[in-house]
């Protein structure tokens, strides 16, 4: 069936050093993604979404990157810090008019002092 | 800046009991969804409400039912409650229809004995 998904469960990287996080759809008529960060113990925080008519929006410290050709999806995270880890999970919007978000599978980041 | 409010946050209910969780959505927010998340795992949407109408609807149990009152908070409604019911409830809200973010609470954690 249809899924959203991530290709690392766990990335670890050193502080200071750019991250990146991949996530695959399947559903080419999703039109609007968006990236959560989740801590331990909290809800789902919103980072940064983008819309199907775009392939790059940019933030403080994170880019997305999408690519509709082979319906991938990237978080970058600039100078990543510590309290950057946490679990991120990509969410696709399969749904015209009212949101249905779908989550894929989370990707842990550990980042090392 | 005002956040979803979730209460309670920790619920202990044995096996066949009823809960009721309750979502109190950003001010002015007139959409509301329930996400269950199951540990380790990605939130699964349950349903969702707008102007106090139910909007859509995923894997929810028969068991579970849940409403929008007239001042837009949400209730969900969890009867003959399972042990496989133990997970994290998540409350979201947005405004209006159309791609804009949901905006989560930090969960009501329901653990049935």
């Amino acid at each position: 069936g249809e899924s959203v998904g991530l290709h690392l469960p766990t990335l670890s990287v050193q502080e200071g050093d750019n991250s990146i996080i991949n996530c695959a759809y399947s559903n080419s008529a999703s039109d609007y993604f968006i990236w959560y960060k989740q801590e331990s113990g909290k809800g789902p925080q919103f980072i940064i979404d983008i819309r199907s008519n775009m392939d790059k929006r940019q933030g403080q410290r994170v880019t997305v990157l999408l690519n509709k050709t082979v319906k991938h999806l990237s978080l970058q995270i600039a100078a990543t810090q510590p309290g950057d880890s946490a679990v991120y999970f990509c969410a696709e919007n399969r749904s015209t008019g009212f949101q249905k978000l779908v989550f894929g599978t989370g990707t842990r980041l550990l980042v090392s002092p | 800046a005002a956040g979803v409010i979730q209460s309670p946050r920790h619920l202990i209910k044995e096996k066949r009991e009823t809960a009721t969780l309750k979502c109190y959505p950003i001010p002015r927010h007139d959409t509301v969804y329930w996400y269950q998340q199951g540990p380790g795992q990605d939130p699964q949407f349950l349903i969702s409400f707008y102007e106090k109408m139910q909007s859509d609807k995923g894997s929810i149990p028969d068991r579970f039912s849940a409403q929008q009152f007239s001042d837009y908070h949400s209730e969900l409604n969890m009867s003959s409650l399972e042990l496989g019911d133990s997970a994290l409830y998540f409350c979201a809200s947005s405004l209006g229809q159309g791609n804009s973010p949901l905006h989560f609470g930090n969960g009501t954690r329901l653990t049935v004995t």
